[in-house]
C-alpha cells in the first residue's frame, strides 16, 4: 500500500532560518516522489520532484531509499515562502497519487 | 488553456440532497483524480481514472461515485450528502511523459458545506 507521512503540521521558523519538512513514505514499487505547495488563495501547484533533482526557489530534495524519506529543504527561509506543503508519492504506472497530510511552514519576519 | 476547471465554486447541501460536482480538463490528459482536503488530514484520494471509460477507488471512495464519459470531463456524484462529507473538493489531471509520472494539474476547489 501507498502512505506518505509527513510527521510535522506546522513549522515556524525566523527569515533567515534553515528550513527542513520531513517527508517518509512506504511503498513496495518504485515510487516517484513529488513536493507540491499550496500559497495562500491559489492553487496547489508543483514545487519539485525527486527525479529532476532542481533546486526551485531555493528549495531542494533529495530522495533517500534506505531511510524511505524525502525531505524538504531550505538553507535561508524568507516570508514568501509561508504556505502549504505536501508530500506526494506517485504509484509505478503514474496514475494514483497519495498526498500526506500536509505541513504548514510559517516564516516569521 | 483553461486547465482544470471545476463548477460550483461553493455549495451547501442539506443531509440526504445528492449532486454533482464538475470537474473538466482540456489538456488532453489521460490521468484525472477526486480529493478531499480536510485540516489536519491533506489530500486524500477519493476516485481515480486512467482513461474514458475506466475508473478505480481511492482511499475515501465511500459515499461518492464518478464516471468518465470523456477524456474531457470527470464529475463526482454525492448519492445522499452527510455532514462528514463537508470538505473542499479538488480535481487534478495528469499525463505520464518519457514514462515517468507527469506533474498534477489542480482545479480551484469547490468547498462543499452538508447541514
Amino acid at each position: 500500500a501507498q502512505r506518505v507521512t509527513q510527521p510535522e503540521k506546522l513549522l515556524s521558523v525566523f527569515k533567515g532560518a534553515p528550513v527542513e519538512l520531513k517527508c517518509n513514505y512506504s511503498y513496495s514499487g518504485s515510487p516517484e516522489l513529488f513536493w507540491y505547495v499550496q500559497y495562500s488563495r491559489q492553487r496547489l501547484q508543483l514545487l519539485l520532484r525527486h527525479i529532476s533533482r532542481e533546486s526551485i526557489k531555493g528549495f531542494t530534495a533529495d530522495l533517500n531509499k534506505g531511510e524511505t524519506s524525502f525531505h524538504l529543504k531550505k538553507p535561508f527561509a524568507q516570508e514568501e515562502d509561508s504556505a502549504m506543503y505536501y508530500c506526494a508519492l506517485t504509484n509505478t504506472g503514474g496514475f494514483k497519487t497519495i498526498f500526506g497530510a500536509g505541513t504548514r511552514l510559517f516564516v516569521k519576519a | 488553456n483553461a486547465g482544470v476547471t471545476q463548477t460550483p465554486k461553493f455549495q451547501v447541501l442539506k443531509t440526504g440532497q445528492s449532486m454533482t460536482l464538475q470537474c473538466a480538463q482540456d489538456m488532453n490528459h489521460e490521468y484525472m483524480s477526486w480529493y478531499r482536503q480536510d485540516p489536519g488530514m491533506g489530500l486524500r484520494l477519493i476516485h481515480y481514472s486512467v482513461g474514458a471509460g475506466i475508473t478505480d477507488q481511492g482511499e475515501v471512495p465511500n459515499g461518492y461515485n464518478v464516471s468518465r464519459s470523456t477524456t474531457e470531463d470527470f464529475p463526482l456524484r454525492l448519492l445522499s450528502a452527510a455532514p462528514s462529507q463537508t470538505s473542499v473538493y479538488f480535481c487534478a489531471s495528469s499525463r505520464p511523459t518519457s514514462g515517468r509520472a507527469g506533474e498534477q494539474y489542480f482545479g480551484p476547489g469547490t468547498r462543499l458545506t452538508v447541514t
